[in-house]
């Protein structure tokens, strides 16, 4: 079956660091992928998102992504978190010709102190 | 102005109830979705409907039926309530299901089952 697997459950970074939130799926054909993020209370909102061409993506709020088609992976990076910053983070992967349903990964918890 | 809206925001009732949530989009999007987001935070398909016809059905208890009266609206209904299906219920909503489409969530609707 297919899965979508992010490498850690809960990261506590200071203000200024670097961040990088692992993400791999498992599934040989043809995917989109998307990062989503869950401020506290809120909706999921779209980070960013990959369908085709420059496998280094740019989202918003200084996020960026690479897919590496070899790895199976897509990680997100930010090379300074803020305070605001703090959130819930989903990798997620729509499967081409099942309809369009998302899978997501188990959501990596952000927490960056100030 | 709220891209995809959903009431309630919170529902708090019994075992053995029946209850509705209700969904509405004012995207002109084809395809909805609901998703189920579980205590730890994990979300799962649960249905999609493109231009009222359901097209994904995730192996979800017969206690739960989606009903489209108009694209522009997707409702979940739900018999005889259970603990277990206490859980944040987000609806979402795309331009299309197969193509290179971003999916816009829903602020959740948070059922708690006593």
């Amino acid at each position: 079956a297919q899965s979508v697997s992010q490498h850690n459950h809960h990261v506590i970074l200071s203000e200024a660091a670097s961040l990088e939130l692992g993400c791999n799926y498992s599934y040989g054909g043809t995917v989109n992928l998307f990062w989503y993020v869950q401020y506290p209370g809120q909706h999921l909102q779209l980070l960013l998102k990959y369908f085709s061409g420059d496998p280094l993506v740019k989202g918003i709020k200084g996020f960026e992504a690479e897919f590496i088609k070899s790895k199976f992976s897509f990680n997100l990076r930010k090379p300074s978190v803020q305070w605001s910053d703090t959130a819930e983070y989903f990798c997620a992967v729509k499967i081409y010709n099942q309809g369009g349903k998302l899978i997501f990964g188990q959501g990596t918890e952000l927490s960056v102190k100030p | 102005d709220t891209a995809v809206s959903q009431t309630p925001k919170y529902l708090v009732t019994q075992m053995g109830n029946d209850k509705s949530i209700k969904c509405e989009q004012n995207l002109g999007h084809d395809t909805m979705y609901w998703y189920k987001q579980d205590s730890k935070k994990f979300l799962k398909i649960m249905f999609s409907y493109n231009n009222k016809e359901l097209i994904i059905n995730e192996t979800v208890p017969n206690r739960f039926s989606p009903k489209s009266p108009d694209k522009a609206h997707l409702n979940l209904h739900i018999n005889s309530l259970e603990l277990g299906d206490s859980a944040v219920y987000f609806c979402a909503s795309s331009p299309g299901g197969a193509g290179t489409y971003e999916q816009y969530f829903g602020p959740g609707t948070r059922l708690t089952v006593t």
